[in-house]
């Protein structure tokens, strides 16, 4: 089946620092990535996504590469803010479930400190 | 458009008792997909929904758990009898179910149950 593994957390980081959240997948055929965020109190929103091999997801100065070779879609910025303290969630949907069912993983903790 | 709602926002009740939880889908979106978020376990998918109709439910925990989706416009997830071990949060996401796509959250429920 397909899964979906990122670093554990949580990840603290002072602010205008690097960002890198790991991520690899596992998956039959060819899946499209997705990063999801959620602030405290609230749902998951779409941060980024690519669909196909090489595709750079950005948003908001974030980054992801779909790197098939490596099955890997790691989460970039290169100078984080205090309003980015979320938690980040790597996922995938491919046929198997009509690209509309949704393996996420476990979550990313990103606390932000000035 | 005002987004995925989801009712009530926090719920608190006894073991034993039932209780209901209620979401109201993107006006258009034509999936519907109930998920848990708790600490040990992340987020799970419970159930979901296409053009009203039960698609998977696998991710449906025991018998004590129920959905439904009786119009396009409205579905509910009931619990009956709760147990302390069903307190999570509840998310409803709605997607329109064109191409590879995104799922749009609700706020969620904040379920408690003594």
């Amino acid at each position: 089946g397909n899964s979906v593994t990122q670093m554990e957390g949580p990840v603290t980081l002072s602010e205008e620092a690097f960002l890198t959240i790991n991520c690899t997948y596992t998956a039959t055929g060819y899946p499209s990535l997705f990063w999801y965020v959620q602030y405290p109190g609230e749902g998951l929103q779409l941060l980024l996504k690519a669909t196909k091999a090489d595709d750079k997801g950005s948003n908001k100065g974030f980054e992801a590469t779909y790197r098939k070779e490596t099955t890997s879609f790691h989460l970039e910025k290169g100078s984080v803010q205090v309003s980015d303290s979320a938690v980040y969630f790597c996922a995938l949907s491919d046929a198997s479930g009509g690209y509309q069912k949704v393996t996420f993983g476990t979550g990313t903790k990103l606390q932000v400190i000035p | 458009d005002a987004g995925v709602i989801q009712s009530p926002r926090h719920e608190v009740t006894e073991m034993g008792q039932e209780v209901t939880l209620r979401c109201k889908p993107i006006s258009g979106h034509d999936y519907l997909f109930w998920y848990r978020q708790t600490m040990m376990r992340g987020l799970e998918l419970l159930i979901y929904f296409n053009n009203n109709v039960p698609i998977d439910d696998s991710g449906m925990p025991e018998d004590r758990f129920s959905a439904k989706m009786p119009n396009a416009s409205f579905s509910t997830l009931k619990i009956q009898p709760s147990e302390p071990r069903d307190s999570a949060v509840y998310f409803c996401a709605s997607s329109t179910g064109q191409g590879k796509n995104e799922q749009f959250f609700g706020p969620g429920t904040r379920l408690t149950v003594l």
